[in-house]
């Protein structure tokens, strides 16, 4: 059974402080995607991370993608209150058959 | 990026009566869209893949004839809800990939509707 495992689930930090989320996958996969989701609702593509080694930022975000490890990262710096929200990574493993989602990272930035 | 459109956001209905829900992709066509279920606080579950022209693929434990889709166009795709019940009370999501003339995948990443909140009394 193919597991998208992220941790944490939970995660409150003060503002300006630094942190990472993880997101593990059970099988092989060149593609991942990071996700942002507002309370009520929808989901907001972040990041689109297509081979090993990928690194992408954007203002206080960066994710990056080791295949071998089957692992990507979502890195905060320097945390603002409005990057509160839940995070998501999919990977896609069979080339756009279907995506599968990690359980999500709630992340709560205390001003 | 690609914009994919949900209607309604909001739905109440009684028990027993049946709700459609309609995705459409705006600016671009979609041979695959998919339909996830939210649960509060919850991730999202594939619930069924919607293909133009033909029927819809679902998941492991997703009833059919509860969840009917239908993918008549490129544009358009509707998850129709059956004889809902107040377990079938959830937080509804389609989304699409956006294909190049010929049906190649671009970078294959999903594009969200805005979600329908489905509540049934």
């Amino acid at each position: 059974e193919l597991k998208v495992e992220q941790n944490p689930l939970f995660l409150s930090m003060q503002e300006g402080k630094n942190y990472t989320i993880y997101c593990n996958y059970s099988t092989t996969s060149d593609r991942l995607y990071w996700y942002r989701q507002d309370p009520g609702k929808s989901l907001e593509s972040l990041f689109v991370l297509l081979s090993n080694g990928a690194v992408k930022q954007e203002g206080r975000l960066m994710a990056s993608l080791d295949t071998k490890a089957r692992l990507s990262t979502l890195h905060i710096t320097a945390a603002v209150h409005d990057l509160s929200a839940t995070y998501f990574c999919a990977v896609d493993p069979y080339n756009f058959n279907k995506f599968y989602f990690g359980s999500g990272t709630k992340l709560n930035v205390k001003p | 990026g690609a914009v994919v459109s949900q209607h309604p956001s909001r739905v109440i209905c009684k028990s027993g009566t049946s709700v459609k829900i309609e995705c459409r992709s705006l600016d671009f066509q979609a041979t695959t869209m998919f339909w996830y279920r939210q649960f509060p606080k919850k991730s999202l579950m594939l619930m069924a893949t919607s293909n133009e022209g033909s029927k819809a693929t679902y998941e492991q434990g997703v009833e059919k004839d509860k969840f009917l889709i239908n993918h008549a166009s490129l544009t358009l795709s509707t998850l129709t809800v059956t004889s809902a019940h107040p377990e079938d009370s959830s937080f509804y999501i389609c989304s699409a990939r956006v294909s190049l003339a010929g049906g190649l995948i671009n970078t294959g990443e999903l594009f969200f509707g805005e979600g329908s909140r489905l509540t049934v009394l």
